[in-house]
């Protein structure tokens, strides 16, 4: 099956900091990319659709200025926290796949987010 | 909000059949159905899909109710490794809460 990677696959920053995660998807083209972000025994929280070339779709209630999406090419998204915070900490996790009718998506293994 | 529903959590003896049911009442004519597992702190895995039709894969089956208003995830021999939580995801990629499956030795 398709490969998708995300670096780095943990991350410990202090408050104020900037962190960038980025998301490849390694052996296919990915028309589009999905970040979502997952708090401790809690559901995937889809945060933002990422369409390459164009700007990212986000989520009533998360900030397009404080979680930043670029999707650049058909194998790469990065998500930059700004100035991160300790509530930020989470699992980022992002999805990558083509469009079409199946609309098959392929997911990375994540990345650990901690912020002191 | 998802636009998808299943049972919290379910409980399986390793070796016998597993039944996961979901809701997608609101799923168009044309939506695939996409079911994932996650283990923890990893990403999510690949299941099955399907339109209409039952599909088979070397993981589960899919049963597909006529109406398309539900389907359930058939694993047909459960192991110990098939313990995670298990989505059936709506077709704009938004995750419920899942079914968290156990299997027992």
């Amino acid at each position: 099956g398709a490969v998708v990677s995300q670096h780095p696959s943990w991350v410990i920053c202090k408050s104020g900091t900037s962190v960038k995660i980025e998301c490849r998807s390694l052996d296919f083209q990915a028309t589009t990319m999905f970040w979502y972000r997952q708090f401790p025994k809690q559901s995937l929280m889809l945060m933002a659709t990422s369409n390459e070339g164009s700007k990212a779709t986000y989520e009533q209630g998360v900030e397009k200025d404080k979680f930043l999406i670029n999707h650049a090419s058909l194998t790469l998204s990065t998500l930059t926290v700004t100035s991160a915070h300790p509530e930020d900490s989470s699992f980022y996790i992002c999805s990558a796949g083509t469009s079409g009718r199946v609309n098959e998506q392929f997911f990375g293994p994540g990345t650990r987010l901690t912020v002191l | 909000d998802a636009k998808t529903t299943q049972p919290n959590s379910m409980e399986s003896n390793e070796e016998e059949p597993v039944h996961l049911p979901c809701n997608h009442s609101t799923i168009s004519g044309t939506d695939y159905i996409h079911w994932y597992r996650q283990l923890p702190s990893q990403g999510p895995e690949y299941v099955i899909h399907g339109l209409t039709s039952n599909v088979n894969n070397r993981m589960a089956s899919l049963a597909i109710a006529e109406d398309r208003k539900s389907s359930t995830l058939i694993l047909h021999r459960a192991t110990l490794r098939d313990a995670a939580v298990y989505y059936c995801i709506d077709p704009d990629m938004r995750f419920g809460a899942g079914t968290r499956l156990t299997v027992k030795p």
